[in-house]
C-alpha cells in the first residue's frame, strides 16, 4: 500500500502562512492525493485534492511536486479555527477493483496555532 | 442540503452484546464507506457499499458487518462486542466512491465497550 509521511506536529503563529508537508515516495501513476483535517470532537472535513498539477481552493492551496513524490498544503493565513489533525490520503483502488477507493489515513500532523 | 447524519451519537455496550449502527448520505449520494477511529490504530477502513452491493472491505474480523438499502442508507453492525471495539465509528458519504471524489463524513457514533 502507497503510504504517506507526514511530520507528527506543526505549530503556526495566526494570520502567517502555513506549510504541511507531506511524502510519498511509493505513490503509482494514478494515485490521487487528498488532504482532509479533523478538528476536535468531529469527523475528517475534505480540504483539497490534486492529482499532478497545484491546486487552489478557497480553503488552502496545495503543491504537487512535479516527481509526484512529495506535496505541501499551504494555508495562506492560519486561523484559530484552522487548529486541526491534517491528513494527507493517496486514495487506493480497492481491492475488488470494482471502481471503489478507499481513504487510508496515516497518523497526520497535529497544527496548533498560536494566537 | 442536509450533511451526513449517523444515529446514535454516544453508545454503551457491553462485552459480548451486538450493536447496530446507523448512517444516512448525503441525498443523491450512492456510496457510503464506513471508518474505526481509534487513538492507538487511528482511522481505519471498515467497508465500502454502493448500490446496495459491499465493493470494498478493510481488514477486520467477521464480526463486524453492514448493509446497505435502496435509499443509500447504511447500517454497520458489530457482534460478539469485544472492549477493543471502543471507538469512534464514522461513515462518509460521496457519489460514487471514485478517486476524485470528495467523501462527506458524519459526526460519528462514539461506541464504549464495558
Amino acid at each position: 500500500d502507497a503510504k504517506t509521511t507526514q511530520p507528527n506536529s506543526m505549530e503556526s503563529n495566526e494570520e502567517e502562512p502555513v506549510h504541511l508537508p507531506c511524502n510519498h515516495s511509493t505513490i503509482s501513476g494514478t494515485d490521487y492525493i487528498h488532504w482532509y483535517r479533523q478538528l476536535p470532537s468531529q469527523g475528517p472535513e475534505y480540504v483539497i485534492h490534486g492529482l499532478t498539477s497545484n491546486v487552489n481552493n478557497r480553503m488552502a492551496s496545495l503543491a504537487i511536486a512535479e516527481d509526484r513524490k512529495s506535496s505541501t498544503l499551504i494555508l495562506h493565513r492560519a486561523t484559530l479555527r484552522d487548529a486541526a489533525v491534517y491528513y494527507c490520503i493517496l486514495s487506493r483502488l480497492g481491492y475488488s477493483g470494482a471502481g471503489s477507493y478507499q481513504l487510508t489515513f496515516g497518523k497526520g500532523t497535529k497544527l496548533s496555532v498560536i494566537p | 442540503k442536509a450533511g451526513v447524519t449517523q444515529t446514535p451519537r454516544y453508545l454503551i455496550k457491553t462485552r459480548g452484546q451486538q450493536v447496530t449502527l446507523s448512517c444516512s448520505p448525503i441525498s443523491g449520494h450512492r456510496s457510503v464507506s464506513w471508518y474505526q477511529q481509534t487513538p492507538g490504530q487511528g482511522l481505519q477502513f471498515l467497508f465500502e457499499y454502493f448500490s446496495e452491493t459491499q465493493r470494498n472491505k478493510g481488514n477486520f474480523p467477521g464480526r463486524f458487518s453492514g448493509r446497505q438499502f435502496s435509499n443509500s442508507r447504511s447500517e454497520m453492525n458489530v457482534s460478539t462486542l469485544e472492549l477493543g471495539d471502543s471507538a469512534l465509528y464514522l461513515c462518509a458519504s460521496s457519489l460514487a466512491g471514485a478517486e476524485r471524489e470528495t467523501q462527506y463524513f458524519g459526526p460519528g457514533t462514539r461506541l464504549l465497550v464495558l
